[in-house]
C-alpha cells in the first residue's frame, strides 16, 4: 500500500495568514493526489483533485501542486471558515489511502 | 440538487453484521462509482473500497476483504455496504461519496466530490 504523510500533523495560524500543508507518498503518485476538508461532525469536502484543479465552488484561495512524491496545499489568505482538518488521498493505485490529517487551528 | 442520504446510526454487537444504505439524487447514478471511507472516534479517514454503479465492479480494501460486500440497486439509485463479523475497532462514522472522475486524453483522475452524511455505527457488548 502506498503511505501518505502529512506535515505538520497541526498547525496554528491567523486569519489573514498564508499557510502550506505538505503531502508526501511513499512512492511516486504522478498527480493522482486530492485534498479535502473536514469540518467538526461533518462529512469531508473535496477541495483539489489531480493536485491542483480546483474543484468546482471552491474559493480560489485555495491552490494545490506538486507531483510525483510531493504535494503542498496552499491557502492565501485564511479566513475563519478555513480552520477545519486536511487530508491528502492518492488515486494512483488501491487501497486510495489518505493522509493521517493536518488540524489548523486559530493562533 | 446532486445528494447521498444515508440510513440512520445503527447499534450492533461483536460478531453482527451491518448494513449502511445510500440513496442518490440528482443525477445519472449508472454514470458513477460509490466509494466507502469511514472515520473511527477521533481519528483520521480510511478508504473501504468502491463499487462501479454502471456493471458492479467493486475493490475492496485488503484489510476487509471477506468481511465487506457492496451493492447497488440502480432501480432505486440506491448504494449499500455490508460489514459482517463486527469488532469493537469497526465502531465508526461510516461514509458514501459519488467517486467522479476526470477524464483526459491519456488519463482519468478519481475523486470523491459528493459525500454523504455518514452513519454512525456502533460496534458493543
Amino acid at each position: 500500500d502506498i503511505q501518505m504523510t502529512q506535515s505538520p500533523s497541526s498547525l496554528s495560524a491567523s486569519v489573514g495568514d498564508r499557510v502550506t500543508i505538505t503531502c508526501r507518498a511513499s512512492q511516486s503518485i504522478s498527480n493522482y493526489l486530492n485534498w479535502y476538508q473536514q469540518k467538526p461532525g461533518k462529512a469531508p469536502k473535496l477541495l483539489i483533485y489531480a493536485a491542483s484543479s480546483l474543484q468546482s465552488g471552491v474559493p480560489s484561495r485555495f491552490s494545490g501542486s506538486g507531483s510525483g512524491t510531493d504535494f503542498t496545499l496552499t491557502i492565501s489568505s485564511l479566513q475563519p471558515e478555513d480552520f477545519a482538518t486536511y487530508y491528502c488521498q492518492q488515486s494512483y493505485s488501491p487501497p486510495y489511502t489518505f493522509g493521517q490529517g493536518t488540524k489548523l487551528e486559530i493562533k | 440538487q446532486v445528494q447521498l442520504v444515508q440510513s440512520g446510526a445503527e447499534v450492533k454487537k461483536p460478531g453482527a453484521s451491518v448494513k449502511v444504505s445510500c440513496k442518490a439524487s440528482g443525477y445519472t447514478f449508472t454514470r458513477y462509482g460509490i466509494s466507502w471511507v469511514r472515520q473511527a472516534p477521533g481519528q483520521g479517514l480510511e478508504w473501504m473500497g468502491w463499487i462501479s454503479a454502471y456493471n458492479g465492479n467493486t475493490n475492496y480494501a485488503q484489510k476487509l476483504q471477506g468481511r465487506v460486500t457492496m451493492t447497488t440497486d440502480t432501480s432505486t439509485s440506491t448504494a449499500y455496504m455490508e460489514l459482517r463479523s463486527l469488532r469493537s475497532d469497526d465502531t465508526a462514522v461510516y461514509y458514501c461519496a459519488r467517486r467522479g472522475e476526470m477524464a483526459t486524453s491519456s488519463y482519468y483522475y478519481y475523486y470523491m466530490d459528493v459525500w454523504g452524511k455518514g452513519t454512525t455505527v456502533t460496534v458493543s457488548s
